[in-house]
């Protein structure tokens, strides 16, 4: 299965500026995941993010607030624009398949203060 | 929409014993495929099992195996001689095929804690 790399493992921010989370896969995968996962709660897909396609995103998360990145087979960023509070949240990436199972990265621990 | 039930917030077991976690999900698909997913406090999602809706045999991976009940739309984890490294979060997961764009949904997810 695939491995991936994810910075930072965390950071502090303050409000109202913008985090560019960075996942580095050791191999060429069609889609990658962004996961959003809000303190003590499950994991809530943010949007898939495709090679020479724009990202398709979830309900309730918008081009604007995450924007993405996905410039080659290897590599996405997922950036959380304007932050506030209620953004403070771990951030995965992940990719994979049916026939493997999906791979995530070690996450990003936000705090926005 | 798809939906996934985790009804057991957390559980605890004893070393070396066994424990079961439940899962039910909702579907009017046929093809699909079904994940547990451990989280320990590394935050690591680490992929524990995985069952194809098509198969009728229950997936096994050493002292974890799913009872996978299709007509039901349910899928439990056992874990067997349950160990101090099992105590994490544990979530179940449902995906669509392919045409659907591969995506996961995930329950609530379970806090498994084991005691020494």
């Amino acid at each position: 299965s695939a491995v991936i790399s994810q910075k930072p493992s965390r950071d502090i921010c303050q409000r109202g500026t913008s985090l560019t989370i960075q996942c580095q896969v050791d191999s060429q995968v069609t889609m990658m995941f962004w996961y959003r996962q809000q303190p003590g709660q499950s994991l809530t897909l943010i949007a898939t993010a495709n090679q020479g396609s724009e990202a398709t995103y979830e309900s309730g998360f918008v081009i604007d607030k995450f924007p993405i990145s996905r410039p080659n087979l290897t590599f996405s960023t997922l950036t959380v624009s304007n932050m506030s509070p209620e953004d403070s949240s771990i951030y995965l990436c992940s990719v994979g398949d049916s026939d493997y199972g999906y791979t995530f990265g070690s996450g990003t621990r936000l705090t926005v203060v | 929409a798809q939906t996934v039930t985790q009804s057991q917030p957390e559980m605890s077991v004893q070393e070396a014993e066994t424990v079961t976690l439940s899962c039910t999900y909702d579907t009017s698909e046929s093809n699909y495929y079904l994940f547990w997913y451990k989280q320990p406090p590394s935050r690591q999602m680490i992929l524990v099992i995985r069952q194809e809706a098509y198969k009728q045999q229950n997936a096994t991976e050493n002292r974890f195996s799913v009872n996978f009940q299709k007509a039901a739309k349910s899928f439990s984890l056992k874990i067997s001689d349950s160990q101090l490294g099992d105590t994490a979060m544990y979530f179940c997961a449902f995906m669509r095929p392919m045409e659907y764009g591969n995506k996961l949904v995930f329950g609530a997810g379970t806090i498994l804690r084991v005691k020494s």
